[in-house]
């Protein structure tokens, strides 16, 4: 079955410091790759998204690549701040129903 | 305002006594699920809708019910709760083939 793998955290950073997350997924064919972000207290909501090979998905400084070569999908962002602090989730779906496996989260702790 | 909203926010019970927990969203999507999120693993889904009166099992619905009478609401029904379901809970809805989801802000259940 599909799986997505993620770095285990926390991860902690100085604000502007740059940022990875790794996220490296099996699944079969091409699903689409998903990056979600989990604030204190709250739902987890969209990030970004890329739906084939070599496409590159960003949003609020943030950036992931579709790499099918390396089966991965790594988060970045050049410079992070406090406000970014949250917990991080890689999915992938089929398109089969909307079902979505995620990874096990990476938390990411920035201070000022 | 879109909104997919989940009661209680946060339960506390006890082993054997019936409970359940009420998602509702107000825009008009097929689509629902439950997940549970638990440290280390994720969010792994229990059960999934595609329409009303449509509902199928995800990865661990063992110990739950699910139904969907209407399309604007999914409860969670636990009807003999263990401390192994002791989680936090979160709704999702949306479009099929859309590919995004839409969370709810969780419930955390504690299961004494």
């Amino acid at each position: 079955g599909d799986s997505v793998t993620q770095m285990e955290g926390p991860v902690t950073l100085s604000e502007e410091a740059f940022l990875t997350i790794n996220c490296t997924y099996t699944a079969t064919g091409y699903p689409s790759l998903f990056w979600y972000v989990q604030y204190p207290g709250e739902g987890l909501q969209l990030l970004l998204k890329a739906t084939k090979a070599d496409d590159k998905g960003s949003n609020k400084g943030f950036e992931a690549t579709y790499r099918k070569e390396t089966t991965s999908f790594h988060l970045e962002k050049g410079s992070v701040q406090v406000s970014d602090s949250a917990v991080y989730f890689c999915a992938l779906t089929h398109n089969a129903g909307n079902m979505l496996t995620f990874g096990g989260g990476t938390r990411l702790m920035v201070k000022p | 305002e879109a909104q997919v909203t989940q009661n209680p926010r946060y339960l506390i019970t006890v082993t054997g006594k019936k409970l359940t927990v009420t998602c509702s969203q107000n825009m008009n999507h097929e689509y629902m699920s439950w997940y549970r999120q638990d440290p280390g693993l994720g969010l792994r889904q229990i059960y999934y809708s595609m329409n009303v009166e449509v509902t199928d099992k995800g990865d661990v619905p063992e110990g739950y019910k699910v139904s969907r009478k209407e399309k604007r609401n999914f409860p969670l029904i636990l009807e003999s709760p263990s401390p192994n379901q002791t989680s936090l809970y979160f709704c999702a809805t949306g479009r099929p083939g859309e590919n995004i989801q839409y969370f709810g802000a969780g419930t955390r259940l504690s299961v004494l």
